[in-house]
């Protein structure tokens, strides 16, 4: 079974500050891993996705993902926040079987403070 | 259609009424998911659909809910003997192909139960 951990329901950051943004994974096979936003009252769209190519992954708006084997971690990362990044983000991963359903972690809701 | 159609966008409905929920995919996708949102929950997957294949039931909290799908396109979500703890939203969301490109979501249903 695939899981995956997002470190804080809620971060609060400072306009122009660096964004971290935490996620852990558990996959007894090797991980398809991918990032989610929701912006108020709108649906989700998918940010970024590592599917074993790049460890370094980049996504929409400035955001970017590192997957990290040893540390089994995924954690979105943008160098300048925005009043436009506060949003819910979701961390996901799945395994390319073919039959392997999209698990989510419960979020992390961003707070971009001006 | 051009997204992801779920209907009806608000149900308010009696503890302990039946539901259906109706999603209908973006054209040619063969994968359909559903997930229920709750408030600090995260996105909790519930049932997968994927071409011809057996769905995927595991994430189906109770035996209240089930789920089908016709004719590989519209899927419709029950949940008999509604509870108060059912209300969520309920999102739909479909991918074209196993790689998970893209998942494209619904608007969801909010589904209240009193």
């Amino acid at each position: 079974a695939q899981s995956v951990t997002q470190l804080g329901s809620h971060v609060s950051v400072s306009e122009g500050a660096l964004v971290l943004l935490r996620c852990n994974y558990s996959s007894s096979v090797p991980p398809y891993l991918f990032w989610y936003v929701q912006y108020p009252n709108q649906g989700l769209q998918l940010l970024l996705k590592y599917t074993s190519a790049a460890t370094l992954v980049k996504g929409i708006n400035g955001f970017e993902a590192e997957f990290k084997k040893s540390e089994t971690s995924f954690h979105l990362t943008k160098p300048s926040a925005h009043m436009s990044d506060a949003a819910e983000y979701f961390c996901a991963v799945s395994a390319y079987s073919g039959n392997t359903p999209l698990v989510f972690g419960k979020g992390t809701r961003l707070s971009v403070i001006a | 259609g051009a997204g992801v159609s779920q209907s009806p966008s608000n149900k308010v409905t009696e503890k302990g009424k039946d539901v259906e929920l109706r999603c209908d995919p973006i054209s040619g996708h063969t994968a359909l998911y559903w997930y229920r949102q709750s408030l600090g929950q995260g996105l909790e997957f519930l049932i997968y659909f994927q071409g011809n294949s057996a769905p995927d039931k595991s994430g189906l909290p109770s035996d209240r809910f089930s789920a089908e799908r016709t004719g590989g396109s519209v899927s419709t979500l029950t949940i008999q003997r509604t509870q108060q703890e059912d209300s969520a939203v309920y999102l739909c969301a479909s991918t074209r192909d196993r790689g998970y490109e893209k998942l494209f979501f619904g608007s969801g249903t909010q589904l209240s139960v009193l």
